[in-house]
C-alpha cells in the first residue's frame, strides 16, 4: 500500500519566516504534487514534479517554491510565510502522469501564519 | 476560470437512500475523471475513476455516469451509509498532461 508522509500535522509560523514542508512517498512514484485546500475554494495545484530535479508550475505557484533532490522526496518551500498562506497542504504522488494513474494523498499540513 | 464545477456545496441524503453528486467541466480536452472522497483531516482517497471513451462505470457501491455532450458527470452511492459522510472531489485530467484538476467539492451528509 502506498504511503505518503507529510513531516507534519500542525504548523504555526510567523509572517516573513522561511517555512519548508516535507513529503515522502515509499512506492517509486515518478509523479508528485503540492496542494493546497482552502474552504470554498476546494484543492489548488502550487507545483508538481515529474522527476528529480523536474518542477512545474501549478495554477497558484506564487509565494512558493519547490525542491526535489530525491525520487521519494518533494519539499514546499515558502520564502517569506504571509497570512495568505494559512492553509491546509496536501502532497500527493502518482505512478504516472495524468488521471489513469491516481493521486496518492498525504494526511495534509495544516499551516497557519501569525 | 474554474475546469471543473461542483455546484452544490453540500447535499443531505437519508441513510439507505441514494446519494447523487454532481460534477460539470468546461475543457473539451478532458478525457479522464476522478471521484476522490475526504474525511476530516485525513487526505483525500481515490474512489472511483472512469474514462471518456466510457459512460458508466460501476464499484460495489459507486457509479460514476459521464455524459460527455453535456459535459457532465455524476457519482451515485446506492445505499448511502453513515460512513459515507465526507466531502466528495470531482476531479479531471487531460491526455498528455500531468496535471489534475479538482472542483471545490461536494460534503455529503448521511442523515440516520
Amino acid at each position: 500500500d502506498v504511503k505518503v508522509t507529510q513531516s507534519s500535522r500542525y504548523l504555526v509560523k510567523r509572517t516573513g519566516e522561511k517555512v519548508f514542508l516535507e513529503c515522502v512517498q515509499d512506492m517509486d512514484h515518478e509523479n508528485m504534487f503540492w496542494y493546497r485546500q482552502d474552504p470554498g475554494l476546494g484543492l489548488r495545484l502550487i507545483y508538481f514534479s515529474y522527476d528529480v530535479k523536474m518542477k512545474e508550475k501549478g495554477d497558484i505557484p506564487e509565494g512558493y517554491s519547490v525542491s526535489r533532490e530525491k525520487k521519494e522526496r518533494f519539499s514546499l518551500i515558502l520564502e517569506s510565510a504571509s497570512t495568505n498562506q494559512t492553509s491546509m497542504y496536501l502532497c500527493a504522488s502518482s505512478l504516472r502522469a495524468g488521471g489513469e494513474s491516481p493521486l496518492h494523498f498525504g494526511n495534509g499540513t495544516r499551516l497557519t501564519v501569525t | 476560470d474554474q475546469q471543473v464545477k461542483q455546484n452544490s456545496p453540500s447535499l443531505s441524503v437519508q441513510e439507505g437512500r441514494i446519494s447523487i453528486l454532481n460534477c460539470d467541466y468546461t475543457n473539451s480536452m478532458f478525457d479522464y475523471f476522478l471521484w476522490y472522497k475526504k474525511y476530516p483531516a485525513e487526505g483525500p482517497t481515490f474512489l472511483i475513476s472512469i474514462s471518456s471513451i466510457k459512460d458508466k462505470n460501476e464499484d460495489g457501491r459507486f457509479t460514476v455516469f459521464l455524459n460527455k455532450s453535456a459535459k457532465h458527470l455524476s457519482l451515485h452511492i446506492v445505499p448511502s451509509q453513515p460512513g459515507d459522510s465526507a466531502v466528495y472531489f470531482c476531479a479531471a485530467s487531460a491526455s498528455g498532461d500531468d496535471k489534475i484538476i479538482f472542483g471545490k467539492g461536494t460534503r455529503l451528509h448521511i442523515l440516520p
